[in-house]
This record gives structure tokens, C-alpha cells and sequence, in this order.
């Protein structure tokens, strides 16, 4: 778990600001997602990527924008905060067909 | 793409007695089978997994199985203790992509 860390932890901003989620892996893991987690509704991907410039849309990514340009980073921007997204981010990584590991989380609240 | 449903949402067992959590998948792909356990304000982190060549993977009071033709899989806790409350979410893996596809997740109470 060590290896795959995400910053900011907390986060508070406003409607309309653009926000941007760090992610960074260890492992080299070839697999990167992002998923938020809000109450009711468990662990939506949001985007994923297979590796170094290979990125593909998940099941919510609307409003949100990624980037891989190094293997160990998966960087999540959100371009224009709304109050909707205000959620816990997870990030995790993986090899193909191999176990998902999830960093710590962040919790962002959009004011 | 795969479907994967998890029951029950919520699961109240007293300490020492046995719980069971059942997940079913739609993909015949699927081949991957993940459990995760969250607690409180924590990262999902990884219990136990199958794989769809074997039917049944046990580590110490946790044990997995798989119905492979029957498309589903269970979780099975022995000797509950207070702090397996959690919740606990499954997972399905498919080559196609390597998208993980998670259950809604069953927040589990044992009892002192």
C-alpha cells in the first residue's frame, strides 16, 4: 500500500475553480484508475489508462480530464469544480489481471 | 459490459458466528475474482481473490468461492470478530481492458 500515493488528502474549493488530483505508483504498474466513492452509490471509475498516453473513459467522466505521461503518474483534473463532485477520490493501480491496489484517498469538497 | 450485484446491502452477525456475502457477474468473460474490505474513512484493501481456474481459495477464517457456471461468488467469513466490520465489496475482472467492475458493497456488523 505504500507504494501508490495520493495528494492533496483534503481538499476545499469552489464551484467553478479547476482543481487537479495527484496520483504517483511505485510499482510500475502498467494500470492506473481513478474511481470516486459517494454514499449509495460504491466505487465508480471515473477514468482509466493502460499505459504511458493510453487513457479511456470509465463509467462517470464527464467534467473531468486526465493525463499519463510517465508510467508512475495519473494526474485527475477537475477543469471546472462543480458542487456534484464533491466525493472521495480514490486512486488505484494494477498489473493486467492482477490485483488493484488503491491509494489513500481524497476527500474533496466543492463549496 | 459485466454487471456484477452484491447482497445483502447490510449484514448483522454476532461475534463468532459466520457471514456470507454473495455477488453474481453477467460477463462469461470474467475470469478475476477480487474481495475488498473498507473500513471507516480507509482505502479499500485487498482480502482475498480467485481466479476463475479454481473453485474455492481459503485463507485462514476467509474463503472464496466460485460458481463459474452459475455466475456468481461468494465471500465467507468464520469465527466473526468485531473488527471484521467493515464494508466489504467484490469485484470482476475481465481480459478485455483489465476494467475492474465492483459490487455496491455490504456493510457488515458483528455483534460483541
Amino acid at each position: 500500500d505504500a507504494g501508490i500515493t495520493q495528494s492533496p488528502r483534503y481538499k476545499i474549493t469552489e464551484t467553478g475553480r479547476q482543481v487537479t488530483l495527484m496520483c504517483h505508483q511505485t510499482w510500475s504498474h502498467s494500470y492506473m484508475f481513478w474511481y470516486r466513492q459517494d454514499l449509495g452509490h460504491g466505487l465508480r471509475l471515473i477514468y482509466y489508462s493502460a499505459a504511458a498516453d493510453i487513457t479511456d473513459k470509465g463509467e462517470v467522466p464527464d467534467g473531468y480530464v486526465v493525463s499519463r505521461s510517465k508510467t508512475e503518474n495519473f494526474p485527475l483534473t477537475l477543469e471546472s469544480a462543480t458542487r456534484s463532485q464533491t466525493s472521495v477520490y480514490f486512486c488505484a493501480s494494477s498489473e493486467s489481471q492482477g490485483p488493484q491496489y488503491f491509494g489513500p484517498g481524497t476527500r474533496l469538497l466543492v463549496l | 459490459g459485466e454487471n456484477v450485484e452484491q447482497h445483502p446491502s447490510t449484514l448483522s452477525v454476532q461475534e463468532g458466528d459466520s457471514a456470507v456475502i454473495k455477488c453474481t457477474y453477467s460477463d462469461s468473460a470474467s475470469n478475476y475474482f477480487p474481495w475488498y474490505k473498507q473500513e471507516l474513512g480507509k482505502r479499500p484493501q485487498l482480502i482475498i481473490d480467485i481466479r476463475s481456474n479454481v473453485g474455492e481459495k481459503k485463507d485462514q477464517r476467509i474463503a472464496v468461492t466460485l460458481n463459474k457456471t452459475a455466475k456468481h461468488f461468494s465471500l465467507h467469513i468464520t469465527e466473526t470478530q468485531p473488527e471484521d466490520s467493515a464494508v466489504y465489496f467484490c469485484a470482476a475482472n475481465t481480459n478485455t481492458g483489465n476494467q475492474f467492475y465492483f459490487g455496491t458493497g455490504t456493510s457488515l456488523t458483528v455483534i460483541p
